[in-house]
Order: C-alpha cells, then structure tokens, then sequence
C-alpha cells in the first residue's frame, strides 16, 4: 500500500498570504493518478486538482498543483476566507488507493 | 445539476449487514466509475471500494475486501454498497463519488454522505 504522508498538519496563515502543502508518497506515484481535495467542516469534499496539476471545472486559478514522484505540492497563491480548510491528496495509480491524513488550513 | 444522493445508513449492531444506494442524476452515470469513500468521526477520508462505468472492474480496500461488495444498476442510475460482518471501526459517514472518466480518475462529483454507525 502507497503510504500518503501531508505536511504540515496544521497551517497558520492569514488571507492574502501563499499556502504550501506538501503530499509525500512512500513509493512512486503516477502523476496522473494524483488529486487534491478540499474539505469544510461538515460538507462532502471537493476535488480541486487532479493528475497532479489539473485544476478541476470552476476551481480559481489561484489553486495550482505539481509534482511528480514521490513528491507533490498543492499552492494556494492568496488565500481567500473560503479557503481555511482540510485539505487532502489522494493516489489512484496503485491499488488500493489510499489517501493523506490531511493537512488543516486555520486562521492566525 | 449533477447529482449524487446516498440513502440507507443507519444504526446496525456489529456482526450485521446492511445496503448503501446512491442514486445518479444529471449525468450518463454508466460512462463514469464510481467510488465510496468514508470518514469516521473526527478523522481523514478513506478510501473503500471504486467500480468502473460498465460494471466489470471493481476495486477493494484492503480491511473491506470479502466484506463488503460494490455493485452497480446503470438502468437505475444506482451505485450499491452491501457491507456485512460490520465492525465498530466501520461506524463512519459514507459518501459517494463519481469520477472524472475511468476508475483511476479523480472524483469530482460528491454525495452529501449517509452515516453508519455500528454499535450495540
């Protein structure tokens, strides 16, 4: 099983400033095969990106992913208050498909 | 509007059996491969089984596999979950997910969860 290992667990910014989340994979991992969610407390997850740097319909541009390997980030250039969240990565490539522990965007 | 709707959750005491639906809308659902995906209480998702468009592939977790089964009705535009021999650790809100094309494909279209809780 691919391990997915995000970091850090917890990111404290403020609006207007960069995020950057990193998803590190215990073995290779298909670029194509990558995606990033994000999660609200209490509300189904959205998919963001997908094949590692894909935006998915109707996601800002401000939300870019890349990567490949073993190593994948998902940036965020300016937050916006909708963005605090958690957000997750996901691999497909090898089954079963596993996803990260989660990597919670809060407030400073 | 596509749309995903989950139903059949509920309270089920360990050792039992119960069937998730998720119904498709809005879309040809048999073009697309659809997942469940869970999340117990307080934790991360997790994924838990994915078929393929046609029925033909499916695809198991590990701590479900033999347990749980993952079926498909493309006349009735349904997704299915039968899971038995149900544990505490399977108490979880369960979603359903379509994916983007085929089985390996990011999941962009969501259900709005069903809870199964597993307890005496």
């Amino acid at each position: 099983e691919i391990v997915l290992t995000q970091s850090p667990g917890t990111l404290s910014l403020s609006p207007g400033e960069r995020a950057t989340l990193s998803c590190r994979a215990s073995q290779s991992v298909s670029s194509s095969f990558l995606a990033w969610y994000q999660q609200n407390p209490g509300q189904a997850p959205r998919l963001l990106i997908y094949g590692a740097s894909s935006r998915a319909t109707g996601i800002p541009d401000r939300f870019s992913g890349s990567g490949s390997g073993t190593a994948f980030t998902l940036t965020i250039s300016r937050l916006e208050p909708e963005d605090f969240a958690v957000y997750y990565c996901q691999q497909s490539g090898t089954s079963p498909w596993t996803f990260g522990q989660g990597t919670k965007v809060e407030i400073k | 509007e596509v749309r995903l709707l989950e139903s059949g959750g509920g309270l089920v005491q360990p050792g039992g059996s119960l069937r998730l639906s998720c119904a498709g809308s809005g879309f040809t659902f048999s073009t697309y491969a659809t997942s469940w995906v869970r999340q117990a209480p307080g934790k991360g998702l997790e994924w838990v089984s994915t078929i393929s468009g046609s029925g033909d592939s499916t695809y198991y977790a590990d701590y479900v596999k033999g347990r749980f089964t993952i079926s498909r009705d493309n006349s009735k535009n349904t997704l299915y979950l039968q899971m038995k021999s149900l544990r505490a650790e399977d108490t979880a809100v369960y979603y359903c997910a379509k994916s983007i094309g085929g089985p390996r494909s990011g999941m962009d279209v969501w259900g709005q969860g069903t809870t199964v809780t597993v307890s005496s």
